[in-house]
């Protein structure tokens, strides 16, 4: 059973140029969440999708956006990239309607802007 | 909103020690879960625990949902359980996950 996979691994942008980031939840999960975690922090919440619609947002601009997919694989795109976007973009799946809301991780894409 | 606070920030133990981690949350929850942050970044699920208390190995966690916070016990450390240990809540009425700032572990051989 395949966990939680992202893509890419690493990537190296330049200021105002834009990024795609990709995740394939966990087999079975139908719940994506984004979540940005700069050097040192905690995860910061982005977004959470749930049958391809946006279901809640945390205190990001709308330069950062997401999609998903009807095989619930799921994207998420920033524009206009900052210096400041540079983090690790972390991708967690779940599946609420097993009873427990456990999510879990991949293993992150590295954004660096240069 | 929510807010999550950990507590020790940081804290180094000797190999074989035991040792508690705190996060007390303000406001009620639907679901806490403990994760373990490894050196590469992978984010590992300890315990999903909204409250009562499990056990797993050398790990056990307690949360006490009405006090608004939960406990992590490793006990016997060793060196590789080295690394970052986040708390996550989930705020009651909303779908929105907020992680504490974390406890940085490092075991000594």
């Amino acid at each position: 059973d395949a966990g939680v996979t992202q893509s890419p691994t690493h990537l190296i942008k330049t200021r105002g140029q834009q990024v795609t980031l990709r995740c394939s939840p966990k087999s079975g999960h139908d719940t994506v969440s984004w979540y940005q975690q700069a050097l040192g922090q905690g995860p910061q919440f982005i977004f959470q999708y749930y049958e391809e619609e946006e279901r809640q947002r945390g205190n990001f601009p709308d330069r950062f956006s997401g999609h998903q997919f009807p095989n619930y694989s799921s994207e998420l795109n920033v524009n206009a990239l900052l210096l400041g976007d540079s983090a690790l973009y972390l991708c967690a799946s779940s599946e609420p309607s097993l009873g427990t809301d456990t999510q879990y991780f991949g293993p992150g894409t590295r954004l660096t802007v240069l | 909103g929510i807010q999550v606070e950990q507590s020790p920030p940081d804290l180094i133990l000797q190999e074989g020690a035991n040792s508690t981690l705190r996060c007390n949350f303000s406001d009620s929850v639907n679901n806490l879960q403990w994760f373990h942050q490894n050196p590469w970044g992978q984010l590992i699920n300890l315990f999903y625990i909204p409250s009562g208390t499990k056990q797993n190995g050398r790990l056990s966690a307690t949360t006490v949902a009405t006090e608004r916070y939960s406990l992590l016990y490793i006990s016997s450390s060793q060196t590789t359980d080295s690394g970052v240990y986040f708390c996550a809540v989930e705020a009651s009425g909303g779908f929105k996950t907020i992680f504490g700032a974390g406890t940085r572990l490092f075991v000594k051989a």
